[in-house]
């Protein structure tokens, strides 16, 4: 159980598109989901955490006009990067909390995003 | 302030040594949990283990033993026999009661050599 799936797993975009990434919850509801971001060779930041319903709660620094984040069911949040840059380009990685370990966190399997 | 601190930036052993991670985290908060997680290459994080506050027990799994210790604020993560399928990155996490946020060390990658 606890499976999290993300798609796309990689993606090229011109600078100045915009780039949706899904994030899933195959086997359980997670009324809680966050993002992060890993660039290379560096820790996971986390960039927002997404409730179910309602908006997301965005991290000091992070652009909540840039990175809009959707969680419109409780298996389902999409990240979508707006007029990408090649400064976005990053590793991206959604993880689910599972009500039933309340405070344990399931990842995906990451979005490697490449801007040019 | 950083609350995740892992000071081992990389280790290198030979199959079949030990080693072990350290990870020294801070908070004001009595509940907490401390959580390793393991990246592989491919990038996906993989859940190792959680541990709450107030329980201070040691954890063995197979080949991966774990030490809390409160008094030092550290949870220190052990792989015995070390295999070159436990090269990875691996990350110590904290989330705070009440936040389920995670705050991250920066991670320790590990290579085994065969």
């Amino acid at each position: 159980g606890a499976v999290v799936s993300q798609h796309p797993s990689w993606v090229i975009c011109k600078s100045g598109t915009s780039v949706k990434i899904e994030c899933r919850s195959l086997d359980f509801q997670a009324t809680t989901m966050f993002w992060y971001r890993q660039f290379p060779k560096q820790s996971l930041m986390l960039m927002a955490t997404s409730n179910e319903g309602s908006k997301a709660t965005y991290e000091q620094g992070v652009e909540k006009d840039k990175f809009l984040i959707n969680h419109a069911s409780l298996t389902l949040s999409t990240l979508t990067v707006t007029s990408a840059h090649p400064e976005d380009s990053s590793f991206y990685i959604c993880s689910a909390r599972w009500d039933r370990y309340t405070d344990t966190q399931y990842f995906g399997p990451g979005t490697r995003l490449t801007v040019l | 302030a950083q609350k995740v601190t892992q000071a081992q930036t990389e280790i290198s052993v030979v199959e079949k040594e030990d080693v072990t991670l350290d990870c020294v985290y801070e908070t004001r908060d009595t509940t907490y949990y401390l959580f390793w997680y393991k990246q592989p290459p491919s990038g996906e994080l993989v859940f190792l283990i959680r541990r709450n506050s107030f329980d201070e027990q040691n954890e063995i799994s197979g080949r991966y033993s774990w030490n809390f210790q409160k008094s030092t604020s550290s949870f220190n993560f052990t792989i015995t026999a070390s295999q070159v399928v436990d090269s990875a990155v691996y990350f110590c996490a904290l989330s705070e009661a009440g936040d389920y946020k995670l705050s991250f060390g920066a991670g320790t990658t590990v290579t085994v050599r065969a």
